[in-house]
């Protein structure tokens, strides 16, 4: 079974720009989350999508939004792009948002460089 | 502070040496608690769920101390493979949200020959 997967691998883009990132989760995981690694960092929660509803988000500003799919797969946007944004972005799915161990398993990630 | 402080690191050891990797965390409404493991510019990888009971998997070996909200992590027989950053991981799950996951910063692991 193909794991998580994420589009693009690599993006360069530069300051003021926008930019949108893919996943597509694990077939029959129903939860998405998205996560930022900045280098030298632990991931970073940004949000989580079940059953195509928000149902948790870290501290990022509004530019940054993302939404889930019918098929469960997401989006993430971020706009008018800083310096700061470059990162590794993290798409992590889940089979099921109630129960006590929530495994997540990540993606491949895109690595994204504002210039 | 952090809500989830691991050793700072890096260690060194060579290879077939056991190293012990400890972490703390602050929120006692944390729930589930695990281990990562994250080559470099590769995503993490699930290593381990931790329980309160204790679990193994061959060589690696995690501990919850809820009590004292520590967890830790111990390879025995380190191979020149394990080199890598293991993450401290945790989550709560509030009314409502579930899927954050709290990540320590990570200590980088070189096993050498």
């Amino acid at each position: 079974d193909a794991g998580v997967t994420q589009s693009p691998t690599h993006l360069i883009k530069t300051r003021g720009q926008q930019v949108t990132l893919r996943c597509s989760p694990i077939s029959g995981h129903k939860s998405v989350s998205w996560y930022q690694q900045v280098l030298g960092q632990g991931p970073q929660f940004i949000f989580q999508y079940y059953e195509k509803e928000e149902r948790g988000r870290g501290n990022f500003p509004d530019r940054f939004s993302a939404r889930q799919f019918p098929n469960y797969s997401s989006e993430l946007n971020v706009n008018a792009l800083l310096l700061g944004d470059s990162a590794l972005y993290l798409c992590a799915s889940s089979l099921t948002r109630t129960g006590f161990i929530h495994e997540q398993y990540f993606g491949p990630g895109t690595r994204l460089t504002v210039t | 502070r952090k809500e989830v402080e691991q050793d700072p690191g890096p260690f060194n050891v060579p290879e077939g040496a056991t190293v012990a990797f400890n972490c703390t965390y602050s929120n006692s409404a944390s729930q589930s608690f695990f281990w990562y493991r994250q080559d470099c510019r590769k995503e993490p990888k699930l290593l381990m769920s931790v329980y309160s009971s204790g679990n193994e998997d061959g060589r690696f070996t995690a501990q919850l101390n809820r009590a004292s909200q520590y967890i830790s992590l111990l390879i025995r027989d380190s191979k020149l493979s394990d080199s890598a950053t293991y993450l401290c991981v945790v989550n709560r799950d509030y009314g409502g949200s579930q899927g954050n996951l709290i990540f320590g910063k990570g200590t980088k692991l070189s096993v050498k020959p």
